[in-house]
């Protein structure tokens, strides 16, 4: 059973708010990553992160940051949050060795005003 | 041409019926290969997963994967109302490469 955590899992917010999602997984995994998922599309990776202190920009350009201080968290931060941001976002983690599956949390579903 | 193409569906089937879900590929770099279920307002879920071709059998659900044809499959046997939901499947390549590719996800409906 996969361990994987994102708060908070609805948001509506207004246009220009700072807004952090949170994630955090207690299996010790190495890598973690953060989709974008949109009604009948595929999932794009949009961050990921080796480590602690590794962060990566995905396949899909976002203008959200995120940081990896702890093997064990790793937020997604929007500084000024825009209606195009609207969309659900995914966490994952897996083992450090690149054939290991992916697991997910929940999903932070994100409604930008 | 996109890497993992899945038709989206919808797919509906009465109860008990048997389900074949299909992804295409294209890069041949792609060694494994997943199924995930995702329910209405979860995360995907790993069903199966599978490495380079052949079959894998868990209970219901079968991942067949031949990498000749380029082609996976799931099939679902004795499809109960508790397998509504959509079914993404995913390719790798592995080793240093972290990407997963998905497909766009089919929607199942089983009806009892």
């Amino acid at each position: 059973e996969a361990d994987i955590y994102q708060t908070p899992r609805y948001l509506v917010i207004g246009t220009g708010k700072k807004i952090t999602l949170e994630c955090s997984q207690t299996m010790g995994h190495d890598k973690m990553y953060w989709y974008q998922q949109d009604p009948g599309m595929e999932l794009h990776l949009i961050h990921y992160s080796y480590g602690v202190n590794s962060t990566e920009k995905g396949d899909l350009s976002s203008e959200s940051t995120v940081s990896r201080i702890r093997t064990e968290h790793f937020p997604l931060t929007l500084e000024s949050a825009r209606p195009s941001h609207t969309s659900q976002y995914l966490c994952a983690s897996s083992e450090l060795d690149g054939a290991e599956p992916q697991h997910f949390g929940d999903g932070t579903r994100l409604s930008i005003l | 041409q996109k890497e993992v193409e899945q038709d989206p569906g919808p797919l509906s089937v009465p109860e008990g019926a048997i389900v074949s879900l299909n992804c295409t590929y294209s890069n041949s770099a792609f060694q494994y290969f997943m199924w995930y279920r995702q329910y209405s307002r979860k995360g995907p879920e790993l069903l199966m997963y599978t490495y380079s071709s052949g079959n894998k059998e868990d209970g219901r659900f079968t991942a067949q994967v031949d990498k000749s044809s380029k082609y996976i499959s799931l099939f679902i046997r004795d499809s109960q109302p508790s397998d509504s939901a959509t079914y993404l499947c995913a390719a790798g390549s592995g080793g240093s490469n972290y990407k997963l590719t998905f497909g766009k996800g089919t929607l199942l409906t089983v009806n009892p």
